[in-house]
């Protein structure tokens, strides 16, 4: 049984880097052909794909946050990472991991870590 | 980057069948058989409940379904139960390589 945990500071200071890292297990991530996805949901609001990466390294990132955003994969410890840079208010939301699928175009999560709550505040 | 249109509320009651649609654009919804639909109780992550705009995972109930029509998908949920009672979101691939969600719908089963 697959199970994604989020890890990471959950206060960030504007303007700077917020980094998060999701840890894999049940499963290898680099075999497969998967993609692993992050996803935010500030409170009380809808969820925001933020951008997904396979277990080769291969990314695929939301326009809408342009080049703020990168992942990276450590198959040696099975875990994926996130850094979206030049945070302000607006990036304070909770952020969950998910396993994608194997394909380019289809797109679907399942599990999901169960989320931590990232708030970038001063 | 707009999101899918959702209703913001609908309501049911026990027993009762809901419908709730997701409506986007031929660069989404219309255009892909790429829909998904989540179901997210207060307080927890997403749950998939429907992929590939009909196919429900393995252990979700039959009681769920899913369809589409033009630019329109739709999701259906007959028997209504009180744990039914949820926010629910659509999401579709979109051109350009990309994925966007609905604003979500709120379940209320009365």
């Amino acid at each position: 049984q697959v199970q994604l945990q989020e890890s990471g500071p959950g206060l960030v200071y504007p303007s700077q880097t917020l980094s998060l890292t999701c840890a894999v297990s049940g499963d290898s991530i680099s075999s497969g052909g998967y993609y692993w996805s992050w996803v935010r949901q500030p409170a009380g609001k809808g969820l925001e794909w933020i951008g997904r990466i396979s277990g080769s390294g291969s990314t695929n990132y939301n326009p809408s946050l342009g080049s703020r955003v990168t992942m990276s994969v450590d198959t040696s410890k099975n875990e994926f990472s996130l850094r979206l840079r030049s945070v302000t208010a607006a990036d304070t939301a909770i952020y969950f991991c998910a396993k994608d699928t194997r394909s380019w175009y289809d797109y679907r999560f399942d599990p999901w870590g169960q989320g931590t709550l990232v708030t970038v505040a001063s | 980057q707009s999101a899918l249109t959702q209703p913001a509320s609908v309501s049911g009651s026990p027993g009762q069948s809901i419908t709730i649609s997701c409506t986007g654009t031929s660069s989404d919804v219309g255009g892909y058989d790429y829909v998904s639909w989540y179901q997210q109780h207060p307080g927890n992550a997403p749950k998939l409940i429907i992929y590939d705009v009909t196919t429900r995972p393995s252990g979700v109930s039959n009681r769920f379904s899913g369809s589409k029509s033009g630019n329109t998908a739709s999701l259906t949920i007959s028997g209504l139960q009180i744990e039914d009672e949820a926010d629910y979101y659509c999401s579709s691939y979109r051109r350009s390589d990309t994925l966007v969600f609905g604003g979500g719908t709120k379940l209320t089963v009365l």
